[in-house]
Protein backbone atom coordinates (compact mmCIF):
# COMPACT_ATOMS: atom_id res chain seq x y z
CA UNK A 1 0.00 0.00 0.00
CA UNK A 2 1.29 3.55 -0.84
CA UNK A 3 2.04 6.15 2.11
CA UNK A 4 0.25 8.67 0.24
CA UNK A 5 -2.62 7.60 -2.40
CA UNK A 6 -4.71 10.21 -4.95
CA UNK A 7 -6.75 9.01 -7.65
CA UNK A 8 -4.49 10.09 -10.68
CA UNK A 9 -7.49 11.49 -12.54
CA UNK A 10 -7.18 13.62 -15.13
CA UNK A 11 -10.06 15.44 -13.44
CA UNK A 12 -12.38 17.66 -15.36
CA UNK A 13 -14.63 20.49 -14.05
CA UNK A 14 -16.43 22.70 -16.09
CA UNK A 15 -15.85 26.20 -15.08
CA UNK A 16 -17.59 28.10 -12.11
CA UNK A 17 -17.79 24.59 -10.91
CA UNK A 18 -16.30 23.01 -7.45
CA UNK A 19 -13.12 20.98 -8.05
CA UNK A 20 -13.10 18.37 -5.18
CA UNK A 21 -9.37 16.76 -4.85
CA UNK A 22 -8.93 13.51 -2.37
CA UNK A 23 -6.42 11.85 -0.61
CA UNK A 24 -5.78 9.17 1.88
CA UNK A 25 -3.04 8.04 3.98
CA UNK A 26 -2.20 5.05 5.54
CA UNK A 27 0.24 6.52 8.89
CA UNK A 28 -1.92 7.24 11.42
CA UNK A 29 1.41 9.09 13.13
CA UNK A 30 0.70 12.22 10.40
CA UNK A 31 0.39 15.45 11.96
CA UNK A 32 1.15 18.24 9.12
CA UNK A 33 -0.84 17.78 5.25
CA UNK A 34 0.08 20.22 2.04
CA UNK A 35 -1.67 20.47 -0.97
CA UNK A 36 0.57 21.66 -3.48
CA UNK A 37 -0.10 23.05 -7.50
CA UNK A 38 2.29 22.08 -9.98
CA UNK A 39 1.60 23.69 -13.68
CA UNK A 40 3.38 21.54 -16.37
CA UNK A 41 6.68 21.80 -16.48
CA UNK A 42 7.24 24.18 -13.22
CA UNK A 43 8.03 23.43 -9.66
CA UNK A 44 5.33 22.70 -7.00
CA UNK A 45 4.02 25.46 -5.62
CA UNK A 46 1.95 25.49 -2.00
CA UNK A 47 -1.32 26.31 -1.62
CA UNK A 48 -2.45 24.84 0.90
CA UNK A 49 -1.39 23.40 4.67
CA UNK A 50 -3.84 21.91 7.38
CA UNK A 51 -2.91 20.70 10.73
CA UNK A 52 -6.21 19.73 12.82
CA UNK A 53 -9.21 17.67 11.64
CA UNK A 54 -12.17 19.84 10.16
CA UNK A 55 -11.85 22.47 7.25
CA UNK A 56 -9.28 25.11 6.61
CA UNK A 57 -10.59 28.30 3.79
CA UNK A 58 -8.41 30.09 1.89
CA UNK A 59 -10.14 32.17 -0.67
CA UNK A 60 -11.32 29.86 -3.12
CA UNK A 61 -9.60 26.88 -1.63
CA UNK A 62 -11.01 24.93 1.12
CA UNK A 63 -8.57 21.67 2.66
CA UNK A 64 -11.02 19.40 4.81
CA UNK A 65 -8.90 16.85 7.07
CA UNK A 66 -10.41 13.38 8.88
CA UNK A 67 -7.40 11.80 10.73
CA UNK A 68 -9.97 9.12 12.08
CA UNK A 69 -10.58 8.21 8.12
CA UNK A 70 -6.54 9.38 7.13
CA UNK A 71 -8.32 11.11 4.60
CA UNK A 72 -7.56 14.71 3.24
CA UNK A 73 -9.42 16.71 0.51
CA UNK A 74 -8.68 20.20 -1.66
CA UNK A 75 -11.79 21.88 -2.80
CA UNK A 76 -12.07 24.33 -5.78
CA UNK A 77 -15.00 26.83 -5.82
CA UNK A 78 -15.63 28.28 -8.82
CA UNK A 79 -12.91 26.82 -10.68
CA UNK A 80 -11.26 28.99 -13.36
CA UNK A 81 -9.01 27.68 -16.75
CA UNK A 82 -5.86 28.88 -14.49
CA UNK A 83 -6.58 26.11 -12.04
CA UNK A 84 -6.02 23.81 -14.70
CA UNK A 85 -2.91 21.80 -13.46
CA UNK A 86 -1.41 18.87 -11.10
CA UNK A 87 -2.55 18.98 -7.29
CA UNK A 88 -0.33 17.02 -5.54
CA UNK A 89 -0.85 16.12 -1.71
CA UNK A 90 1.96 15.88 0.82
CA UNK A 91 2.12 14.81 3.97
CA UNK A 92 4.58 15.09 6.66
CA UNK A 93 5.35 12.21 9.82
CA UNK A 94 7.83 13.35 12.24
CA UNK A 95 9.89 10.64 12.82
CA UNK A 96 12.81 10.53 15.22
CA UNK A 97 15.01 13.61 13.97
CA UNK A 98 13.74 12.88 10.46
CA UNK A 99 11.52 15.83 8.61
CA UNK A 100 10.15 14.80 5.54
CA UNK A 101 7.68 14.95 3.22
CA UNK A 102 5.95 12.01 1.62
CA UNK A 103 4.02 12.62 -1.81
CA UNK A 104 1.38 11.21 -3.51
CA UNK A 105 1.48 10.53 -7.30
CA UNK A 106 -0.84 14.06 -7.79
CA UNK A 107 -4.38 14.43 -9.82
CA UNK A 108 -4.13 16.27 -13.11
CA UNK A 109 -7.06 18.90 -12.92
CA UNK A 110 -8.66 20.20 -16.36
CA UNK A 111 -10.96 22.92 -15.69
CA UNK A 112 -12.90 23.27 -19.16
CA UNK A 113 -14.13 26.48 -19.96
CA UNK B 1 14.75 38.52 -3.36
CA UNK B 2 15.07 35.35 -0.90
CA UNK B 3 14.79 31.90 -2.64
CA UNK B 4 16.27 28.79 -4.07
CA UNK B 5 18.04 28.71 -7.11
CA UNK B 6 18.60 25.72 -9.59
CA UNK B 7 20.96 25.31 -12.32
CA UNK B 8 21.19 25.11 -14.86
CA UNK B 9 17.40 24.73 -16.06
CA UNK B 10 18.39 22.07 -18.78
CA UNK B 11 21.20 19.68 -18.52
CA UNK B 12 21.81 17.23 -21.23
CA UNK B 13 24.23 14.04 -20.37
CA UNK B 14 26.22 11.64 -22.11
CA UNK B 15 26.54 8.01 -21.36
CA UNK B 16 29.19 7.16 -18.81
CA UNK B 17 29.26 11.22 -17.68
CA UNK B 18 28.97 12.21 -14.18
CA UNK B 19 26.97 15.68 -14.23
CA UNK B 20 26.28 17.95 -10.78
CA UNK B 21 22.94 19.69 -10.17
CA UNK B 22 23.75 23.05 -8.44
CA UNK B 23 21.16 24.24 -5.26
CA UNK B 24 21.82 27.18 -3.32
CA UNK B 25 18.95 29.28 -1.01
CA UNK B 26 19.53 32.45 1.08
CA UNK B 27 16.76 31.97 3.04
CA UNK B 28 18.53 30.50 6.22
CA UNK B 29 17.10 27.40 6.07
CA UNK B 30 18.37 24.12 7.87
CA UNK B 31 17.36 21.26 5.95
CA UNK B 32 17.52 20.91 2.20
CA UNK B 33 16.41 17.88 -0.23
CA UNK B 34 16.83 16.77 -2.92
CA UNK B 35 13.66 14.83 -5.30
CA UNK B 36 13.45 13.25 -8.63
CA UNK B 37 10.36 13.54 -10.63
CA UNK B 38 9.25 11.29 -13.50
CA UNK B 39 6.90 12.15 -16.15
CA UNK B 40 3.22 11.62 -14.60
CA UNK B 41 4.36 10.56 -11.12
CA UNK B 42 4.87 12.20 -7.89
CA UNK B 43 8.33 13.29 -6.27
CA UNK B 44 10.93 10.77 -4.93
CA UNK B 45 13.40 11.76 -2.20
CA UNK B 46 17.13 10.75 -2.95
CA UNK B 47 18.72 12.81 -0.31
CA UNK B 48 18.00 15.53 2.34
CA UNK B 49 20.78 17.03 4.89
CA UNK B 50 19.26 18.46 8.10
CA UNK B 51 22.97 20.27 9.04
CA UNK B 52 25.90 21.20 7.40
CA UNK B 53 28.35 18.54 6.94
CA UNK B 54 25.56 15.79 7.71
CA UNK B 55 23.09 14.20 4.87
CA UNK B 56 21.07 10.93 4.87
CA UNK B 57 19.96 8.71 2.00
CA UNK B 58 16.50 9.19 1.07
CA UNK B 59 14.35 6.45 -1.27
CA UNK B 60 16.28 6.32 -4.47
CA UNK B 61 20.08 7.49 -3.52
CA UNK B 62 21.69 4.95 -5.89
CA UNK B 63 23.60 6.55 -8.35
CA UNK B 64 23.54 9.51 -6.78
CA UNK B 65 25.62 11.62 -4.39
CA UNK B 66 25.34 15.32 -2.20
CA UNK B 67 27.57 16.86 -0.29
CA UNK B 68 26.52 19.53 2.52
CA UNK B 69 29.79 21.94 2.88
CA UNK B 70 27.77 24.99 3.54
CA UNK B 71 24.32 26.07 4.83
CA UNK B 72 23.59 27.68 1.49
CA UNK B 73 24.74 25.16 -0.67
CA UNK B 74 23.52 21.46 -1.55
CA UNK B 75 24.83 20.18 -5.13
CA UNK B 76 23.95 16.90 -6.60
CA UNK B 77 25.99 14.82 -8.61
CA UNK B 78 24.43 12.48 -11.01
CA UNK B 79 27.02 9.34 -10.83
CA UNK B 80 27.11 7.17 -14.16
CA UNK B 81 26.11 4.30 -11.91
CA UNK B 82 22.58 5.80 -12.51
CA UNK B 83 21.14 4.08 -15.32
CA UNK B 84 18.58 5.99 -15.85
CA UNK B 85 18.45 9.66 -15.18
CA UNK B 86 16.34 11.31 -17.46
CA UNK B 87 14.24 12.82 -15.13
CA UNK B 88 12.95 16.40 -13.54
CA UNK B 89 15.40 17.58 -10.24
CA UNK B 90 14.08 19.80 -7.72
CA UNK B 91 15.24 21.45 -5.03
CA UNK B 92 13.49 22.08 -1.61
CA UNK B 93 14.04 24.11 1.83
CA UNK B 94 12.11 24.14 4.97
CA UNK B 95 12.34 25.89 8.05
CA UNK B 96 10.48 23.63 10.42
CA UNK B 97 8.41 20.67 11.13
CA UNK B 98 5.58 23.11 10.88
CA UNK B 99 6.23 24.52 7.38
CA UNK B 100 6.04 22.74 4.05
CA UNK B 101 8.72 23.09 1.14
CA UNK B 102 9.82 25.53 -0.69
CA UNK B 103 10.41 24.38 -3.93
CA UNK B 104 13.60 25.75 -6.78
CA UNK B 105 12.18 25.97 -10.28
CA UNK B 106 14.22 22.41 -10.76
CA UNK B 107 16.56 21.04 -13.26
CA UNK B 108 15.70 19.00 -16.28
CA UNK B 109 18.36 16.55 -17.23
CA UNK B 110 18.35 14.77 -20.36
CA UNK B 111 20.53 11.83 -21.30
CA UNK B 112 21.40 11.62 -24.85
Amino acid sequence: QKEVEQNSGPLSVPEGAIASLNCTYSDRGSQSFFWYRQYSGKSPELIMFIYSNGDKEDGRFTAQLNKASQYVSLLIRDSQPSDSATYLCAVRVVSGSARQLTFGSGTQLTVLP
Amino acid sequence: DGGITQSPKYLFRKEGQNVTLSCEQNLNHDAMYWYRQDPGQGLRLIYYSQIVNDFQKGDIAEGYSVSREKKESFPLTVTSAQKNPTAFYLCATTSGTAYGYTFGSGTRLTVV
